[in-house]
């Protein structure tokens, strides 16, 4: 596509239902990002993917959180058992090269989290 | 802890006016990237900055990078409506590269 693709742009939940995000990156980026955004905030680290591995979970919040790529290209963010502190925007971005130097990161628009 | 932290938070500027943020850091980097975020929209890649450089431009943006001081600032000249929004510095660690680290932002208010 012409560009990273995020959906559902908007999901409102109750507490304790699960929930997925996808993120469907630029055709040809081998790398994968998932980064949370609170109010206000900068951005969180969440998850890195260099084609379908994630050498990196470290940034997840808990184990509630697991994220999957598939194919070298969907990515699938999990939250279950969602909890009010949850709520945010979740950002995908994909890049060309991931790695030991990281260029530029093309960014979605995001999914906004909310969670009654 | 967040890697980069820009500064100042928010500015408010008239239309025309210079705005310049500033980031500092506190380990050692490949490179340092400059984002802008639009409300409620995700975020724009403005420039690039390598640890080997001291200045770079891009159209209306200048930014610098001053390795031995963990800093780097970006300037936007001639500043217009359209240049409202969020600005984000990202660093990569020498140690894990792809972890790139965001700040909290400085927010730019462009009065017409």
């Amino acid at each position: 596509g012409a560009g990273v693709s995020q959906s559902p742009s908007n999901k409102v939940t109750e507490k304790g239902k699960d929930v997925e995000l996808r993120c469907d990156p630029i055709s040809g980026h081998t790398a994968l990002y998932w980064y949370r955004q609170s109010l206000g905030q900068g951005l969180e680290f969440l998850i890195y993917f260099q084609g379908n591995s994630a050498p990196d979970k470290s940034g997840l919040p808990s184990d509630r959180f697991s994220a999957e790529r598939t194919g070298g290209s969907v990515s699938t963010l999990t939250i279950q058992r969602t909890q009010q502190e949850d709520s945010a925007v979740y950002l995908c971005a994909s890049s060309l090269e991931g790695g030991r130097v990281t260029g530029e990161l093309f960014f979605g628009e995001g999914s906004r989290l909310t969670v009654l | 802890s967040q890697q980069g932290e820009e500064d100042p938070q928010a500015l408010s500027i008239q239309e025309g006016e210079n705005a310049t943020m500033n980031c500092s850091y506190k380990t050692s980097i490949n490179n340092l990237q400059w984002y802008r975020q639009n409300s409620g929209r995700g975020l724009v890649h403005l420039i690039l900055i390598r640890s080997n450089e001291r200045e770079k431009h891009s159209g209306r943006l200048r930014v610098t990078l001053d390795t031995s001081k963990k800093s780097s600032s970006l300037l936007i000249t001639a500043s217009r409506a359209a240049d409202t929004a969020s600005y984000f510095c990202a660093t990569g660690r020498r140690s894990n590269d792809y972890k790139l680290s965001f700040g909290a932002g400085t927010t730019v208010t462009v009065r017409a």
